[in-house]
Formats: structure tokens, C-alpha cells, sequence
């Protein structure tokens, strides 16, 4: 079945170290995304990529990285520098813009917690 | 810019009554709507979009939306609720000159009660 693969759905990590999150599509979409969630505040973005090689800030990119080497693949790091990172983490993607019209499909999440 | 107002955080209402989840947009040129659907910890799943053509729009599991042109909105509606309906849900809108993006509401989480 094809989807949205992310891994770990949990995910704890100690202050002061970066983490890496993992999303990976099988749906052959070239457009990814990656979103924060916090309680209240619903979807703001982080990042996201229309294309292989190639990735564009987002509402709140300060405190993560990312890269798109490969157009399955568009991992998250959280450093160090994102003072307060814990939260729930959804990655998307999406067809081509003038396909699909831009439904976006999504994976399980990561929830990350500092500890 | 767009942008998507979900006027209520949360909706309690009791098994078997009726819901309507509001959802108001703002774009000065043509949308597409989108209702997700976000259950405890898990991702978002699409409920129903409107694209064109008749403005009612339907999901397989009793949900309608009306896109209302000249109110700005895409109210999500369903006539009888049951405790499974219990989640989060998402109103989205996106145009032809946003390229893939979409933006989202702040989220409406319905509680029903049994």
C-alpha cells in the first residue's frame, strides 16, 4: 500500500542534543512537507520541498533542518538551537501542483519530548 | 495571502445530535476546501474537499460541507453524531497560484458525549 512512512512515533530526547526524525513516501510525490503541532495552535510549517535538491523555509524553520536528497526521504533534524522542541511532528506530502489539486496526505506523526 | 478561521476550538455535543463545525476563509481569488480529520495521536486523514461544481460535498461516514461563495465558507456539518466521530478536525484551503500549499485553521476538536 502506498503512504507516508514516519519513524519513531516516539520519540525523547535529552536537551542540548539533535534528533532526527524520519519521513519517507512511496506515493511518488515531489512535493514533502513538515509540520509542528502544538495544543491550541493547530499546523504551522517548518519546511517543505517541491523538488529533489531543493527546500524552502517555512513559518517557523528557526531551531530545524532538513534535506531532500532523495525524493522518497525528507528527514527533520531538531537542534539544539529549537528551545523548545517538544511537540507532535507530521510530515505530508503532496502531488505535483496541477495534479491532485494539492490534497495533501499525511503520516502517523512523531511526538518528541524533552527530557 | 489566504488564510482559514475555525471559529470554535472545541464543540461538546451529545451522541445522536447534530453538529456543524464552522470554517471561514479569506482569498481574492478561486479556492479549493478541505476538511481533515485528526484522531489522538495519530495523522491527519481527508474527510471531503470541494474542488468545483456542485457546492455539497460528502464523506462516506455521514459528514457534508457546503461551499458558500458569498459567506466565505465551508461549514462541516453532520446530522447525527456518534462517540467514534470524537476528534480533531481541520479546515484547509488552497488556490491554483499557491503552487502545493495549504493552509490550515487553528482546528475545531469535537467532543461527544454519550
Amino acid at each position: 500500500d502506498g503512504g507516508i512512512t514516519q519513524s519513531p512515533k516516539y520519540l525523547f530526547r535529552k536537551e542540548g542534543q539533535n534528533v532526527t526524525l524520519s519521513c519517507e513516501q512511496n506515493l511518488n510525490h515531489d512535493a514533502m512537507y513538515w509540520y509542528r503541532q502544538d495544543p491550541g495552535q493547530g499546523l504551522r510549517l517548518i519546511y517543505y520541498s517541491q523538488i529533489v535538491n531543493d527546500f524552502q523555509k517555512g513559518d517557523i524553520a528557526e531551531g530545524y533542518s532538513v534535506s531532500r536528497e532523495k525524493k522518497e526521504s525528507f528527514p527533520l533534524t531538531v537542534t539544539s538551537a529549537q528551545k523548545n522542541p517538544t511537540a507532535f511532528y507530521l510530515c505530508a506530502s503532496t502531488l505535483p501542483h496541477g495534479q491532485g489539486h494539492n490534497e495533501a496526505f499525511f503520516g502517523q506523526g512523531t511526538r518528541l519530548t524533552v527530557v | 495571502a489566504q488564510s482559514v478561521t475555525q471559529l470554535d476550538s472545541q464543540v461538546p455535543v451529545f451522541e445522536e445530535a447534530p453538529v456543524e463545525l464552522r470554517c471561514n476563509y479569506s482569498s481574492s481569488v478561486s479556492v479549493y476546501l478541505f476538511w481533515y480529520v485528526q484522531y489522538p495521536n495519530q495523522g491527519l486523514q481527508l474527510l471531503l474537499k470541494y474542488l468545483s461544481g456542485s457546492t455539497l460535498v460528502e464523506s462516506i461516514n455521514g459528514f457534508e460541507a457546503e461551499f458558500n461563495k458569498s459567506q466565505t465558507s465551508f461549514h462541516l456539518r453532520k446530522p447525527s453524531v456518534h462517540i467514534s466521530d470524537t476528534a480533531e478536525y481541520f479546515c484547509a484551503v488552497t488556490h491554483n497560484n499557491a503552487g502545493n500549499m495549504l493552509t490550515f485553521g487553528g482546528g475545531t476538536r469535537l467532543m461527544v458525549k454519550p
